[in-house]
């Protein structure tokens, strides 16, 4: 049972446009959500973060949204630079535990 | 900085080896995880370790056994590697927050 989910394996944006990558969940215990971005033969980055008492939180190009009502976040990235390509994993943790709960991940393609 | 490092980037294996990857933080970190990560699936548990000695197992421990004699190391064993083995494997390690930091992984091919 896939308790977070990224319904799109790809996506593909053109260079400046915003990238929108979504996130679904159901456990509602979930309290806290991670963006993680990961290159081809490296390890996952952490990218921003955000805590269910948010509905939003911003770094620099990078913006998270969070619906709790849905059970669905976003991460838009505005604009979308090349560099920006790659495998982009959403993850979810319920308070006091250590584990997270990934995402299949979305593969996000900035076209020139 | 965190810094995760482990021990191989590449790794070439025969079935029925026994093999280790080794993984090393650098920020006192109490919490340690191994990973693997195929295409479409995403990051999967392995083991987990919250403490020097202890661990616990994740999603998918079956074929694996880890060990954590020091606080900064943490090892995972495949007893007898299988093809179905070949994968990328992840090291993390996190102290109080959710934030997990991991290591650059190792690419191993068991043939």
């Amino acid at each position: 049972d896939q308790q977070v989910k990224q319904n799109s394996p790809s996506l593909s944006v053109q260079e400046g446009r915003i990238s929108i990558l979504n996130c679904d969940y159901t456990n509602s215990m979930f309290d806290y959500f991670l963006w993680y971005k990961k290159y081809p033969a490296e390890g996952p980055t952490f990218l921003i973060s955000i805590s269910s008492i948010k509905d939003k939180n911003e770094d620099g190009r990078f913006t998270v949204f969070l619906n709790k009502s849905a059970k669905h976040l976003s991460l838009h990235i505005v604009p979308s630079q090349p560099g920006d390509s790659a495998v982009y994993f959403c993850a979810a943790s319920v308070y006091s535990n250590y584990q997270l709960i990934w995402g299949a991940g979305t593969k996000l393609i900035i076209k020139p | 900085d965190v810094k995760v490092t482990q021990s191989s980037r590449y790794l070439v294996k025969r079935t029925g080896e026994k093999v280790f990857l080794e993984c090393v933080q650098d920020m006192d970190h109490e919490n340690m995880f191994w990973y693997r990560q195929d295409p479409g699936l995403g990051l999967r548990l392995i083991y987990f370790s919250y403490d020097v000695k202890m661990k616990e197992k994740g999603d998918i421990p079956e074929g694996y056994s880890v060990s954590r004699e020091k606080k900064e190391r943490f090892s995972l064993i495949l007893e007898s590697a299988s093809t179905n083995q070949t994968s990328m494997y992840l090291c993390a390690s996190s102290s109080g927050g959710r934030t997990q930091y991991f290591g650059p992984g190792t690419r191993l091919l068991v043939l």
